[in-house]
């Protein structure tokens, strides 16, 4: 168990629908990071929150947004969903955010969309 | 442009030793991460390099090579549990404050008895 809660575990939803994911990083950690990991891609960096403040951007779709809260807990939205949206969805959590930290993964949310 | 390559797919046997390799091109590097990941749970840290040499850790080592940009994950008396998915990543640093890191697509080991 790495700290890393996440939820809900399993989501099924239809085409354009909107969802939010939840994120609650490790005791103490003040940085939090969302990937995206579907069967053909492998694990994709989506965004990274560093106490509240947006620090890093990879590939997310303009569809998908995120945000940390004053508690350090983080949500991922993604809306208007296709099928091709459907993947595992983890969040990971370190604690400054910087230098050699290792971030710590949760268990991750599995998006069907159909 | 950023390219982290590592095999398919490998297979080993029961207490043998087994080694997975990880080249990787990108534009900036600051240290190489080999995670273990199980089908369908989260990914687990194994081991981290920044200079180059080799890493050990009870029964996983792991090298690094930067002016190669090649990497290794050695894994010794191999055991049925570690029948997983084994992924290498990259610290992508371009200045700033940031710990990004690039995945490549994983190598499935599979251990057979």
């Amino acid at each position: 168990d790495s700290g890393v809660t996440q939820t809900p575990k399993h989501l099924i939803t239809a085409t354009g629908q909107r969802v939010t994911l939840r994120c609650s990083p490790r005791s103490g950690d003040l940085s939090v990071y969302w990937y995206q990991q579907s069967l053909d891609q492998g694990l994709q960096f989506l965004i990274q929150y560093y106490n509240g403040e947006e620090r890093a951007k990879g590939n997310i779709l303009e569809r998908f947004s995120a945000q940390q809260f004053p508690d350090l807990h983080s949500e991922l939205n993604l809306s208007s969903l296709e099928l091709g949206d459907s993947a595992l969805y983890f969040c990971a959590s370190s604690n400054q955010g910087i230098g050699k930290e290792t971030q710590y993964f949760g268990p991750g949310t599995r998006l069907l969309v159909l | 442009g950023q390219n982290i390559d590592q095999p398919t797919e490998m297979t080993a046997t029961e207490g043998a030793i087994v080694q997975i390799n990880c080249t990787y091109q990108t534009s900036g590097f600051n240290g190489l991460f080999w995670y273990q990941q199980h089908a369908g749970e989260a990914p687990t840290f194994l081991s981290y390099n920044v200079l180059d040499g080799l890493e050990e850790k009870g029964r996983f080592s792991s090298f690094l090579s930067r002016s190669k940009g090649y990497s290794y994950l050695l894994l010794k008396e191999l055991q049925m549990k570690d029948s997983a998915s084994y992924l290498c990543a990259v610290r992508d640093y371009r200045g700033g404050a940031t710990n990004k890191l690039i995945f490549g697509t994983g190598t499935l080991l599979a251990v057979q008895p």
